[in-house]
């Protein structure tokens, strides 16, 4: 079956230096994305997300991006903050209305350096 | 905004016991909730969906005697994981579709001794 992934499995920045985490996706009929964070023993937490007829949706800090020629997804969190330390996931969809469930990438696991 | 209350967070039993973890919708009603399974530092895997008034419907490998999914309520869902052994031991989390977007219960971790 189709899935997701993720480019890199460990990312680690310098505080107040921007983060960019990646993810490939290869279901082309996926038309939802959602990025979420998730701190050690707690459940994902919804950060940004965006629709397949987008490139480009800002938030607080963060703007995900998506290229659906090369089925690429990225996430760029300005001025990392050492708070933003967690594991990142990034999720696809295939259609709101149909409550279908998410299909989960890897993560990608972020360090903010001092 | 849409809470996902899930119970408990925290659970150690021993092997071949029963323990039920349960998911509660607080200000929404949750047609369909879905459980999943982590294991350290891997990601999330979609175990089965549940949906109110019906059978649950599981991932191919996942064991419905195993882990049985009952959707008793709009607001209330419920896991156990029969007779637990060791290899059960992870983090169980659910999500229900919300109005603002999927909502993620805390998780659960379950360590069978």
């Amino acid at each position: 079956g189709e899935s997701v992934g993720l480019h890199l499995p460990t990312l680690s920045v310098q505080e107040g230096d921007n983060s960019i985490i990646n993810c490939a996706y290869s279901n082309s009929a996926s038309d939802y994305f959602i990025w979420y964070k998730q701190e050690s023993g707690k459940g994902p937490q919804f950060i940004i997300d965006i629709r397949s007829n987008m490139d480009k949706r800002q938030g607080q800090r963060v703007t995900v991006l998506l290229n659906k020629t090369v089925k690429h997804l990225s996430l760029q969190i300005a001025a990392t903050q050492p708070g933003d330390s967690a594991v990142y996931f990034c999720a696809e969809n295939m259609g709101w209305g149909s409550a279908r469930q998410l299909t989960f990438g890897s993560g990608t696991q972020l360090t903010v350096l001092p | 905004g849409a809470v996902v209350s899930q119970h408990p967070s925290r659970v150690i039993c021993k092997s071949g016991t029963s323990v039920k973890i349960e998911c509660r919708s607080l200000d929404f009603q949750a047609t369909t909730m879905f459980w999943y399974r982590q294991f350290p530092k891997k990601s999330l895997m979609l175990m089965a969906t549940s949906n109110e008034g019906s059978k649950a419907t599981y991932e191919q490998g996942v064991e419905k005697d195993k882990f049985l999914i009952n959707h008793a309520s709009l607001t209330l869902s419920t896991l156990t994981v029969t007779s637990a052994h060791p290899e059960d031991s992870s983090f169980y989390i659910c999500s229900a579709p919300g109005p603002h977007g999927y909502t993620f219960g805390s998780g659960t971790r379950l360590t069978v001794v």
